[in-house]
């Protein structure tokens, strides 16, 4: 079955590391997203890839980075300058067309700062 | 700016309640508009969704219709069960959207009692 896997599903981070959440998909959708969940405010998008090779910054993109070297994969690193990374991290993806299907999202990684 | 206000949860109610959470928005045109599910420790789903005016969008027993008048998409359900207990989210494709990004509301937790 095609779908988001995210991995791994809980992590913990000392200061002053960087982390990498993986997030895959077999749908063949060109776009894919990162946001961030925090309790009572909803999500917040961090970058998004339209297409291979090329991605955007979000509304919190500082403190973190991105690539999208292939069309499966788009990993995100929380870097040490991101003061406050403990939250859900939510991977989603789309095809063209969103208004006509939304968005498929992976079951999410929890991060937290140890 | 495109912004979704929902109303703030939770949302408490026993089993076969009548339920309504509120949706309101913020865009210009004509955007489409989105319900999604989240269940505990999870990602989250697509409930349902209506892309013009006037539509009503309906899965599992939940519907909205999009009201471009009072710029809303309640989401009303007849009779709920323990298993709908979740947070819902409200979120928008603006009409000229850019890169596919939606625009999520903060949430509304719904917790169902036997």
């Amino acid at each position: 079955d095609g779908g988001i896997t995210q991995s791994p599903k809980y992590l913990f981070r000392k200061e002053g590391q960087n982390v990498t959440l993986s997030c895959e998909q077999n749908l063949n959708h060109d776009a894919m997203y990162w946001y961030r969940q925090d309790p009572g405010q909803g999500l917040r998008l961090i970058y998004y890839s339209q297409i291979v090779n090329d991605f955007q910054k979000g509304d919190i993109a500082e403190g973190y980075s991105v690539s999208r070297e292939k069309k499966e994969s788009f990993p995100l690193t929380v870097t040490s300058a991101q003061k406050n990374p403990t939250a859900f991290y939510l991977c989603a993806s789309s095809i063209g067309g969103t208004e006509l299907y939304g968005y498929t999202f992976g079951s999410g990684t929890r991060l937290t700062v140890v | 700016g495109n912004s979704v206000t929902q109303m703030e949860g939770p949302v408490t109610l026993s089993e076969e309640a009548f339920l309504t959470i509120n949706c309101t928005y913020t865009a210009t045109g004509y955007p489409s508009l989105f319900w999604y599910v989240q269940y505990p420790g999870e990602g989250l789903q697509l409930l349902l969704k209506a892309t013009k005016a006037d539509d009503k969008g309906s899965n599992k027993g939940f519907e909205a219709t999009y009201r471009k008048e009072t710029t809303s998409f309640h989401l009303e359900k007849g009779s709920v069960q323990v298993s709908d207990s979740a947070v819902y989210f409200c979120a928008l494709l603006p009409q000229y959207n850019q890169g596919g990004k939606l625009i999520f509301g903060q949430g509304t937790e719904l917790s169902v009692k036997p």
